[in-house]
C-alpha cells in the first residue's frame, strides 16, 4: 500500500462546484503539503500544514481552503471550482524540516 | 516560483555529462532540494544539500553556494532514462518552494 494515498486520481468537475481532494497518510509525518501542477510546469504550493492545528497559505491559496481533520489527514477544497484551477495536484509529507518530501500519486483535476 | 531560476529546457546525448543550474534568493534560506519527475508522475528525490559543496550519489551530484544563491545538478553517464524534468525547490523559512523544472532531453 502506499505511504502517501490521494482520492480521487481523476475528477471532472463543472464550473461553480465544489469539491474536495483527500490525501491520508501511514508514515506519521506531522508536516503536510498541497501543491498543484499546471502542464509542463513545476509545483506551486497552495497550503501547507505542520500540526493538526496548524494551517499556512502558502504561494497561490486565492480559491482553495484546507482541513486538517487528524495527523493523518489534510484536505484541500475548491469552494466554487473555476476552469483555471485545471491541474495536477499533488499531497506531500516531510518528517521533519531537514527530510525529503514523501509524494502521493496525485490528482489530476478538469473544471469544465 | 519565488525567484528560483532554472533552464527550462536542455538536450544531451545517451553517455555524456550535463549540469542543470539552479538560482535563487538568499533570503531565508535553509536548504535545497532536487528532484526528478516523469511526465505524469510524481517528483521522487535526487538530493537534498544545506551546507556549501558537492555531494555525490551515484551517477548524481549536487552542489551549493549558499552565499551566491546557487546550485547545480550535474548528471554522469546519461541514460535515456533519464529523460525527465528536473526540479530545483528551496527550504524558505519553512516552506518548500519549487522552481519551474528544467526538461532534459536525451538523445541516442
Amino acid at each position: 500500500d502506499a505511504d502517501v494515498t490521494q482520492t480521487p486520481r481523476n475528477r471532472i468537475t463543472k464550473t461553480g462546484k465544489r469539491i474536495m481532494l483527500e490525501c491520508s497518510q501511514t508514515k506519521g509525518h506531522d508536516r503536510m503539503y498541497w501543491y498543484r501542477q499546471d502542464p509542463g510546469l513545476g509545483l506551486q504550493l497552495i497550503y501547507y500544514s505542520f500540526d493538526v492545528k496548524d494551517i499556512n497559505k502558502g504561494e497561490i491559496s486565492d480559491g482553495y481552503s484546507v482541513s486538517r481533520q487528524a495527523q493523518a489527514k489534510f484536505s484541500l477544497s475548491l469552494e466554487s471550482a473555476i476552469p483555471n484551477q485545471t491541474a495536477l495536484y499533488f499531497c506531500a509529507t516531510q518528517g521533519s524540516a531537514n527530510e525529503k518530501l514523501f509524494f502521493g500519486s496525485g490528482t489530476q483535476l478538469s473544471v469544465l | 516560483g519565488q525567484n528560483i531560476d532554472q533552464p527550462t529546457e536542455m538536450t544531451a546525448t545517451e553517455g555524456a555529462i550535463v549540469q542543470i543550474n539552479c538560482t535563487y534568493q538568499t533570503s531565508g534560506f535553509n536548504g535545497l532540494f532536487w528532484y526528478q519527475q516523469h511526465a505524469g508522475e510524481a517528483p521522487t528525490f535526487l538530493s537534498y544539500n544545506v551546507l556549501d559543496g558537492l555531494e555525490e550519489k551515484g551517477r548524481f551530484s549536487s552542489f551549493l553556494s549558499r552565499s551566491k544563491g546557487y546550485s547545480y545538478l550535474l548528471l554522469k553517464e546519461l541514460q535515456m532514462k533519464d529523460s525527465a524534468s528536473y526540479l530545483c525547490a528551496v527550504r524558505r523559512d519553512d516552506k518548500i518552494i519549487f522552481g519551474k523544472g528544467t526538461r532534459l532531453h536525451i538523445l541516442p
